[in-house]
């Protein structure tokens, strides 16, 4: 399984909306709505954001939604915050195995 | 609350083997799949291995599969991976993390524990 294919970088100012694709196959994030999003801020451990596309875990903030299109899904984040800054990750599960497929990550930066 | 603590991580050579060990606590073991996940310094998150609740299926990424062996006690509510032949490419932060049950999606991770493997 190839990784998921993420922007390595994105920015943003306070206030504002920012969205961060994820790009698989149809194998992957295109074949089941399974994708999941973390964020991880430096020394830090991955914190679920998101899990099967759209779903917010409790305690997340709803800044924080997910959406799929074909193979490609997204995160969106709104009214950006200082602390929304670290990387963000994208997960899919893969099935064949099964197995689960990480993104690159994308680096968010709140200027 | 949940936690998960990591250990076993160290230096090793390559060629060498290494036990990492997960303790879990605050959530019923026995009910949750876990996985290990890791990360190379300054690279992203590679899933590694998963075991399900009850041990019988365990599934592997194809770059560890035949080398590494996830496995978990119930009794003392620990996972464990074995990971044999090491090479210098598996040098990274190992997390344990939970599954969240009929999501298929890695849920709650540990701090990690750092893997070297160098000469």
């Amino acid at each position: 399984q190839s990784a998921l294919t993420q922007p390595a970088s994105v920015s943003g100012s306070p206030g504002q909306s920012i969205t961060i694709s994820c790009t698989g196959t149809s194998s992957d994030v295109g074949s089941r709505n399974l994708v999941s999003w973390y964020q991880q801020h430096p020394g830090k451990a991955p914190k679920l954001m998101i899990y099967e596309g759209s779903k917010r875990p409790s305690g997340v903030s709803n800044r924080f939604s997910g959406s799929k299109s074909g193979n490609t899904a997204s995160l969106t984040i709104s009214g950006l915050q200082s602390e929304d800054e670290a990387d963000y990750y994208c997960c899919s599960y893969a099935g064949s195995g099964p197995s689960w497929v990480f993104g690159g990550g994308t680096k968010l930066a709140v200027l | 609350q949940v936690q998960l603590v990591e250990s076993g991580g160290g230096v090793v050579q390559p060629g060498g083997s290494l036990r990492l060990s997960c303790a879990a606590s605050g959530f019923t073991f026995s009910r949750y799949g876990m996985h290990w996940v890791r990360q190379a310094p300054g690279k992203g998150l590679e899933w590694v291995a998963f075991i399900q609740n009850d041990g019988r299926d365990k599934w592997y990424a194809d770059s560890v599969k035949g080398r590494f062996t996830i496995s978990r006690d119930s009794s003392n509510n620990t996972v464990y991976l074995q990971m044999n032949s090491l090479r210098h490419e598996d040098t990274a932060l190992f997390y344990c993390a939970k599954d969240l049950p009929g999501t298929y999606t890695v849920d709650y991770w540990g701090q990690g524990t750092l893997v070297t493997v160098s000469s």
